[in-house]
C-alpha cells in the first residue's frame, strides 16, 4: 500500500514561516497536491505539481520537492491561514492517497 | 463559474443503501475527472473512488474499503455524478465530497460543499 506521512501539527506565530512536510516513497515519481481545509468548509487546492500555485492563491504559499519528501511553505503566515492541510498524490493509475493531515496553528 | 452541489445524504441503518448525487453547473463536466472523497467526523480525508472522463477512457476505480459495495457513475447529459452505496456499515459514516478535476497536470480542482451520511442502528 502507499502511504503519505505528515506531522500531525505545526505551530507558528503570525509573520513567521510555516513548513509542512509530506513523505512517501511514491513521491520520488509522482506529483503532490496540497489542500487547505478550514473548519466546516470543503478543501481548497493551494499547490499542484509539487510547486505550482493555482490562480487566486496568495504568493506566500509555495511548494518544494526533494526526493521522497515534499514541503509546503507559508512565508509570513497569517492568522487566516490557520487550517488543516493535506498532501495528496495518485501513486497508481487506479489509486489516490491523502496524507493524514497537519493542523496549522498561527498564534 | 463552475459549482458542485451534492445531495442525497441522510440517516440509514447498517446494511442499507443510499444514492448520492453531485450536480455540476457549467460546461466543463464532460471533460472532467470526477472523484468522491469522504471525511469521517473529526478525521482526515479519504479517497472513495474516481471516474475518468469518457474521452480519457471512462475508467472507474475504487478504494479497497468500498470496492464491491459502492458504484460510481456519471450522466454527462445531466452534468451529474452519482455514488450508489450499498451494504452500508457504521464506518461509512462521513461527509461525502465530490471533486472535479482534470488530472495531475492541471491546477483546476473544485470540491462541493459535502453531504453527510450517517449509518447507525
Amino acid at each position: 500500500s502507499y502511504e503519505l506521512t505528515q506531522p500531525s501539527s505545526v505551530s507558528v506565530s503570525p509573520g513567521q514561516t510555516a513548513r509542512i512536510t509530506c513523505s512517501g516513497d511514491v513521491l520520488a515519481k509522482k506529483y503532490v497536491r496540497w489542500f487547505q481545509q478550514k473548519p466546516g468548509q470543503a478543501p481548497v487546492l493551494v499547490i499542484y505539481k509539487d510547486i505550482e500555485r493555482p490562480s487566486g492563491i496568495p504568493e506566500r504559499f509555495s511548494g518544494s520537492s526533494s526526493g521522497t519528501t515534499v514541503t509546503l511553505t507559508i512565508s509570513g503566515a497569517q492568522v487566516e491561514d490557520e487550517a488543516d492541510f493535506y498532501c495528496y498524490s495518485a501513486p497508481d493509475n487506479n489509486l489516490e492517497v491523502f496524507g493524514g493531515g497537519t493542523k496549522l496553528t498561527v498564534l | 463559474e463552475v459549482q458542485l452541489v451534492e445531495s442525497g445524504g441522510g440517516l440509514v441503518k447498517p446494511g442499507g443503501s443510499l444514492r448520492l448525487s453531485c450536480a455540476a453547473s457549467g460546461s466543463t463536466f464532460s471533460n472532467a475527472w470526477m472523484s468522491w472523497v469522504r471525511q469521517a467526523p473529526g478525521k482526515g480525508l479519504e479517497w472513495v473512488g474516481r471516474i475518468e472522463s469518457k474521452t480519457d477512457g471512462g475508467t472507474i476505480d475504487y478504494a479497497a474499503p468500498v470496492k464491491g459495495r459502492f458504484t460510481i457513475s456519471r450522466d454527462d447529459s445531466k452534468n451529474t455524478l452519482y455514488l450508489q452505496m450499498n451494504s452500508l456499515k457504521t464506518e461509512d459514516t462521513a461527509v461525502y465530497y465530490c471533486r472535479l478535476w482534470f488530472g495531475e497536470l492541471y491546477g483546476f480542482d473544485l470540491w462541493g460543499q459535502g453531504t453527510l451520511v450517517t449509518v447507525f442502528s
